[in-house]
């Protein structure tokens, strides 16, 4: 069985500032994938980021940056320059690279931007 | 192009009554989730398909719930005998195929039973 944990449940952050939101998982799969999904109030689940764990290099998207550490099964997530449209829920998902295909998710973090 | 759409928006409904939920997927994705997000909780993994088949369905809560998809393309969830404890966020979701990774969400439907 796989399982996410996310141990912060709400954060806040002044704007520009810099906020790492932490995620570990445990899956006995040696490939798999790992996402971070932001849900904003509209309820939509947009895709920050994604990882392949037989990837050493970690990924990037403009301000979102992973660390993806996979020995110790941990894939926190930087937003770097916060805005104010960060504002949201982050979800932190596993997946398996074969087989069934379900995405796997953490309990959320509730980020705030503070103006 | 268009995303993943979901209808209705929000249902309010009473104990005991059936409900239908919709997803249309993004044109040409050939795998589609369902999701149950419950209030403070993260997505629970209800039903997949390939196609018009559905290899797994190990995350249906119960024999009131069950799920079609037509044509490779439409799903509809179906809700039967709802409870309270059904109230919850259904989430669909469509990716391109198996090899691709990314699953592309819509944005819900909200279920209240009264």
């Amino acid at each position: 069985a796989q399982t996410v944990t996310q141990s912060q449940p709400e954060m806040s952050v002044q704007e520009a500032e810099t906020v790492t939101l932490s995620c570990t998982y445990d899956t006995s799969e040696n490939n798999y994938y790992l996402f971070w999904y932001k849900q904003p109030p509209s309820r939509q689940m947009i895709l920050v980021i994604r990882q392949e764990a037989y990837k050493q290099q970690n990924a990037t998207e403009n301000r979102f940056s992973v660390n993806f550490q996979k020995a110790a099964k941990s894939f926190s997530l930087k937003i770097s320059d916060s805005q104010l449209g960060d504002t949201a829920m982050y979800f932190c998902a596993l997946r398996r690279d074969f087989g069934n295909e379900k995405l796997t998710f953490g309990t959320g973090t509730r980020l705030t931007i503070i103006p | 192009g268009a995303g993943v759409s979901q209808s209705p928006s929000n249902k309010v409904t009473e104990k005991g009554k059936d409900v239908e939920l919709r997803c249309d997927p993004i044109s040409g994705h050939t795998a589609l989730y369902w999701y149950r997000q419950s209030l403070g909780q993260g997505l629970e993994f209800l039903i997949y398909f390939q196609g018009n088949s559905a290899p797994d369905k190990s995350g249906l809560p119960s024999d009131r719930f069950s799920a079609e998809r037509t044509g490779g393309s439409v799903s509809t969830l179906t809700i039967q005998r709802t409870q309270q404890e059904d109230s919850a966020v259904y989430l669909c979701a469509s990716s391109l195929d198996r090899v691709r990774e990314t699953q592309y969400f819509g944005p819900g439907t909200r279920l209240l039973v009264l």
